[in-house]
Formats: C-alpha cells, sequence, structure tokens
C-alpha cells in the first residue's frame, strides 16, 4: 500500500468553477503538507505549506488538514485555464527526525480547465 | 535569483552505459536533493546531501547509482551501468539551512531513457 494515495484524474472543470483535489495518507507520523503544482515539461512548483490542521488560505487557493482523518484538500476557486496542470501533495515527518527532510509525494491529479 | 538548473533536460542512452546528471541549486543553499519519477509511479526521494555531506541515502536504489556533491555546490549523480528501469525523471531540489526554512524548491528535471 502507498503512503499517499491521491486520485491521478484527470479531473476537467469549466473556467469559474471549484476545483476540489485531495489526498489520503497512512502515516501518522506525517505533521506538513504541500501542495505543488507542476506545469508539462516542467519541475514541481510549491503553492501551498501547511503543517496545522484546518484551512490555509492564499489567494484563489485553501488547503485544508484533517489530521484525525489523515486526508488533506487543495481548493482552487475561480480556476482559471492557465491552472492547467498535475496537482501533486507531498508530505513528510517533522524536521529533527529520521528522514525528516524528505518528502513523500502522491501521483499528482492532472487538472484541466477549460475555457 | 536563479532557480534550481539541472543537465542535460533530456539524456537517451543504451543500456549498460553511463549518464551523469548535474544540479546547481540556487545559490546558498545548503541542503541538495535528488528525486526520481518513473513512468506512471509518484516522484520518489533518493538522497539528501547538507553541503557536501550525505545526509539520507535511504531512497538510492541500488550501487549503480552514486551522488555526489564536492565543495558543497552542484550535484552529479552517475549511473553506471543503466539499465531500462532507470528511464525516468530525475529532480534535483535545494533548501536553505533548515533553521531558517525547509522549502525545497525543484528543479526542471532530466528526462532520462534508457533503450
Amino acid at each position: 500500500q502507498k503512503e499517499v494515495e491521491q486520485d491521478p484524474g484527470p479531473l476537467s472543470v469549466p473556467e469559474g468553477a471549484i476545483v476540489s483535489l485531495n489526498c489520503t495518507y497512512s502515516n501518522s507520523a506525517f505533521q506538513y503538507f504541500m501542495w505543488y503544482r507542476q506545469y508539462s515539461r516542467k519541475g514541481p512548483e510549491l503553492l501551498m505549506y501547511t503543517y496545522s490542521s484546518g484551512n490555509k488560505e492564499d489567494g484563489r487557493f485553501t488547503a485544508q488538514v484533517d489530521k484525525s482523518s489523515k486526508y488533506i484538500s487543495l481548493f482552487i476557486r475561480d480556476s482559471q485555464p492557465s491552472d492547467s496542470a498535475t496537482y501533486l501533495c507531498a508530505m513528510r515527518v517533522p524536521l529533527g527526525e529520521a528522514a525528516g527532510n524528505k518528502l513523500t509525494f502522491g501521483g499528482g491529479t492532472r487538472v484541466l480547465v477549460k475555457p | 535569483e536563479a532557480g534550481v538548473t539541472q543537465f542535460p533536460s533530456h539524456s537517451v542512452i543504451e543500456k549498460g552505459q553511463t549518464v551523469t546528471l548535474r544540479c546547481d541549486p540556487i545559490s546558498g543553499h545548503d541542503n541538495l536533493y535528488w528525486y526520481r519519477r518513473v513512468m506512471g509511479k509518484e516522484i520518489k526521494f533518493l538522497l539528501h546531501f547538507v553541503k557536501e555531506s550525505k545526509q539520507d541515502e535511504s531512497g538510492m536504489p541500488n550501487n549503480r547509482f552514486l551522488a555526489e556533491r564536492t565543495g558543497g555546490t552542484y550535484s552529479t549523480l552517475k549511473v553506471q551501468p543503466a539499465e531500462l528501469e532507470d528511464s525516468g525523471v530525475y529532480f534535483c531540489a535545494s533548501s536553505q539551512d533548515v533553521r531558517v526554512a525547509d522549502t525545497q524548491y525543484f528543479g526542471p528535471g532530466t528526462r532520462l531513457t534508457v533503450l
């Protein structure tokens, strides 16, 4: 079983819709959670970084963490065609623990926002 | 400020040959990471340098892979001899001293094809 599960998609939405992405994980030691965006032939780019349960907003993006359910989400409001990309969740254990700097990724969800 | 750069962007070699990938981290970043994504799988951690020292190499698949970071600046990842299953995209990432910030910034990747 993978440590981090993420639906590969593709997820196709019309422009202006809300995009909802999520990941589940099995390792309760994960305490820090990230969402990366990756355009084709590019490297992953950090979008959101959270470490506590609850919501974090940054512009059109909202990251949600539920540690009790081992479930994280990313919501993109007012989606634009430029949001079309692969979205990757990533997580790690606290720094100072063994492998604390290592990121564990989900497989990524491909998102297509149609004009 | 220049981001993480990787060279080459794409390499096609035959099974049994040797390939060396190079990563130049963001200037001043002590931490350098190598990750790999093989077809259909998630991005997986290979190893982590702090300056010139290997902090964690738990993700290195076997002894055909050799990573170096002489002088604590750029890093190379050599695959010798290459096998078919080594094909994939190799990402490098860097981050500052973790006492300052631990966000990992990724390069565009090197796409390796072993024929």
